[in-house]
């Protein structure tokens, strides 16, 4: 069975400072890895997903994240944090087949001004 | 496109009650999910149907949890009775097929509190 580890519970960064939210996997082979992002009162919003191919993978609101086999991570970054991304992250594994999402227990991304 | 909305968004009730969460999901998409979010757990996946047919319910905690999709455009998750433990958000997400090419689009959740 697969499953998804975020150890960072809460993190701060200060606006623009660079940010990396860290996620590891556990999964049997080639994993379906995903990001999303919920900001207070909201559902989930996909930024980025990775099923094969490049291993840095480009998102939305210049979000990137980058696929490490050796690692089993499949960490998020962004070069400068804004204020409005202060939200909760969460990272997602998938089987090859099926529709049925594992995900993390989330990172909660403060901003400081 | 509305997206996926759900109804109410807040529910309060007292334990033993019955509570029914409803969802629209976005139109001509053939997947559902209902999902639960607790700070203990995290996002669980209870159920999910492929054209209105329940699929894998395997997440479903309980006998009092059950959910249908009489039609595509609406679906319900129903607890009877309810606890205080099942207190938590749920979310339902609708995604257009099969596969991780479409991704899940979310509602922005019920959150339910069970007194």
């Amino acid at each position: 069975a697969q499953s998804v580890t975020q150890p960072d519970i809460h993190i701060t960064v200060s606006e623009g400072a660079s940010l990396e939210l860290r996620c590891n996997y556990s999964y049997g082979a080639t994993p379906y890895l995903f990001w999303y992002v919920q900001s207070p009162g909201q559902g989930l919003q996909l930024l980025l997903k990775y099923f094969s191919g490049d291993t840095l993978v480009q998102g939305i609101k210049g979000f990137e994240a980058e696929f490490k086999r050796s690692q089993s991570s499949f960490n998020l970054r962004k070069p400068s944090v804004h204020w409005s991304d202060a939200a909760e992250y969460f990272c997602a594994v998938g089987a090859l087949t099926g529709n049925m999402l594992t995900f993390g227990g989330g990172t909660r991304l403060m901003v400081k001004p | 496109d509305a997206g996926v909305i759900q109804s109410p968004r807040h529910e309060v009730t007292e334990m033993g009650q019955e509570v029914t969460l409803r969802c629209k999901p976005i139109s001509g998409h053939d997947y559902l999910f209902w999902y639960r979010q607790t700070m203990m757990r995290g996002l669980e996946l209870l159920i999910y149907f492929n054209n209105n047919v329940p699929i894998d319910d395997s997440g479903m905690p309980e006998d009092r949890f059950s959910a249908k999709m009489p039609n595509a455009s609406f679906s319900t998750l129903k607890i009877q009775p309810s606890e205080p433990r099942d207190s938590a958000v749920y979310f339902c997400a609708s995604s257009l097929r099969a596969g991780y090419n479409s991704p899940l689009h979310f509602g922005n959740g019920t959150r339910l509190t069970v007194t």
